[in-house]
């Protein structure tokens, strides 16, 4: 079966760095996406990765390994509007979307 | 562009009431989908359209119709409403960016099934 693992939550401090984790078993991969979701809205796009290494974004990174079945998404000088869900999702062989259950980051002060 | 619009915002139902979940996106994007979201699990995929006229089933389509007669409508029908169907509902539509196909998501439709 196909199978995308993340934390189910995680906490960190305003102004640090946080690196979520995800990894997965599909049958194929075309690519990795990255969504924030925060409370209550939908789902928004962060990044897309499609080849192996890092791909930086303002405050926000995601490394991929396609021979680990591993990404992840660094998120650096953490505000308090980071505090959100984090969703991976992977595109199989079939072009459709497998996606994990989220991560939900909390960021005290 | 007012982006993806989905209504009712929430909805109340009693089982075995149909009803029909509202989508419309004008940024003329081909493909359109509808997923639905539970505590715990990834968006799963209900149905999906690559097109005017051209609909398919995702993974979880048991219990739920769509149509697609124009590029902006795309129409999520519940047939028979089960508690097994309470959920948020979200509606995408797709676009083409550095060679990846990105979700836009409407603000999503909250169902209670009594």
């Amino acid at each position: 079966g196909q199978n995308i693992d993340q934390p189910t939550e995680m906490t960190a401090t305003e102004g640090a760095i946080v690196q979520i984790n995800c990894t997965y078993q599909t049958s194929g991969f075309n690519g990795l996406f990255w969504y924030q979701q925060h409370a209550g809205e939908a789902p928004t796009f962060l990044s897309y990765n499609v080849l192996d290494g890092l791909e930086e974004k303002g405050r926000f990174s995601s490394f991929l390994s396609r021979s680990k079945g591993y990404s992840y998404l660094l998120l650096k000088e953490l505000q308090m509007k980071d505090s959100a869900s984090y969703l991976c999702a992977v595109r199989d062989s079939n072009y459709q979307l497998i996606w994990g259950a989220g991560t939900k980051l909390i960021i005290k002060p | 562009n007012a982006g993806v619009t989905q209504t009712p915002k929430f909805q109340v139902l009693k089982t075995g009431q149909s009803m029909t979940l509202q989508c419309a996106q004008d940024m003329n994007h081909e493909y359109m989908s509808w997923y639905r979201q539970d505590p715990g699990m990834g968006l799963r995929l209900i149905h999906y359209s690559v097109g005017a006229g051209i609909t398919d089933q995702g993974e979880v389509p048991n219990g739920y119709n769509v149509s697609r007669s124009t590029t902006e409508d795309f129409p999520l029908r519940l047939l028979s409403a089960a508690p097994s169907q309470t959920s948020v509902y979200f509606c995408a539509s797709s676009y083409r960016v550095s060679g990846a196909n990105v979700l836009t998501f409407g603000a999503g439709s909250r169902l209670t099934v009594l």
